[in-house]
């Protein structure tokens, strides 16, 4: 079965520089989400997308921004990036159910280096 | 806000022997549970969920886990563990607002031979 691609799978930046991620969702699921995972912690999220309209928000920076494209895959954008922003950045798509849950399925994640 | 909160950081447990994590949430309203297990260097891949219906979920590789309402308990139980079992395991909770996965902060698991 499909699953959700990320891209790309490892990135290494400098400091100030900026990072673009992709994430393909699993096909006809309409819901993507972002989540960091810093080193040994838990994933936190992001933000998501549902329908190509952002969703909710969590703990994203400001120097950060995402997008759902009409073919529904999402890119994150991080600017100004920082040591702090390495991390593994995990995209997980869902198909939105009316009035229900929805079980999200995780892509392979992006590493981001930040030195 | 939703939580979950997962007791033990490390379980070390011989090949085929049983071995339960714990998790416990704080929810006061509907809530759904999932737990995830992440390999070295991988994603995060689904293990089992429950959303309704019957207290017990049973998920891959083996796994399984008793909803317990009154106890706010999710346990993951596996009667006899592998090696290929190492791995981080992560209990989540979803949050009916924001439809976002609030994470525990994980149980590694290593099964030694």
């Amino acid at each position: 079965a499909a699953g959700v691609i990320q891209s790309p799978r490892h990135l290494i930046k400098e400091k100030r520089e900026t990072a673009t991620l992709k994430c393909y969702p699993i096909p006809r699921h309409d819901t993507v989400y972002w989540y960091q995972q810093g080193p040994g912690q838990d994933p936190q999220f992001l933000i998501s997308f549902y329908e190509k309209m952002q969703s909710d928000k969590g703990s994203i920076p400001d120097r950060f921004s995402a997008q759902q494209f009409s073919d529904y895959h999402s890119e994150l954008n991080m600017s100004s990036l920082e040591l702090g922003d390495s991390a593994l950045y995990f995209c997980a798509s869902s198909l939105r159910l009316a009035g229900g849950p929805d079980t999200q399925y995780f892509g392979p994640g992006t590493r981001l280096t930040v030195l | 806000a939703q939580s979950v909160t997962q007791l033990d950081s490390q379980v070390p447990v011989f090949e085929e022997a049983p071995v339960e994590l714990r998790c416990n949430y704080s929810s006061s309203v509907s809530v759904y549970l999932f737990w995830y297990v992440q390999y070295p260097n991988q994603g995060l891949q689904l293990l089992l969920k429950y959303l309704s219906g019957s207290t017990l979920v049973k998920g891959i590789n083996g796994f399984e886990a008793e909803f317990n309402k009154s106890q706010t308990s999710f346990h993951l139980r596996k009667p006899s563990v592998h090696i290929s079992d190492t791995a981080e395991y992560f209990c989540a909770v979803l949050d009916t607002g924001r439809r976002a996965l609030t994470f525990g902060s994980g149980t590694r698991l290593q099964v030694q031979p």
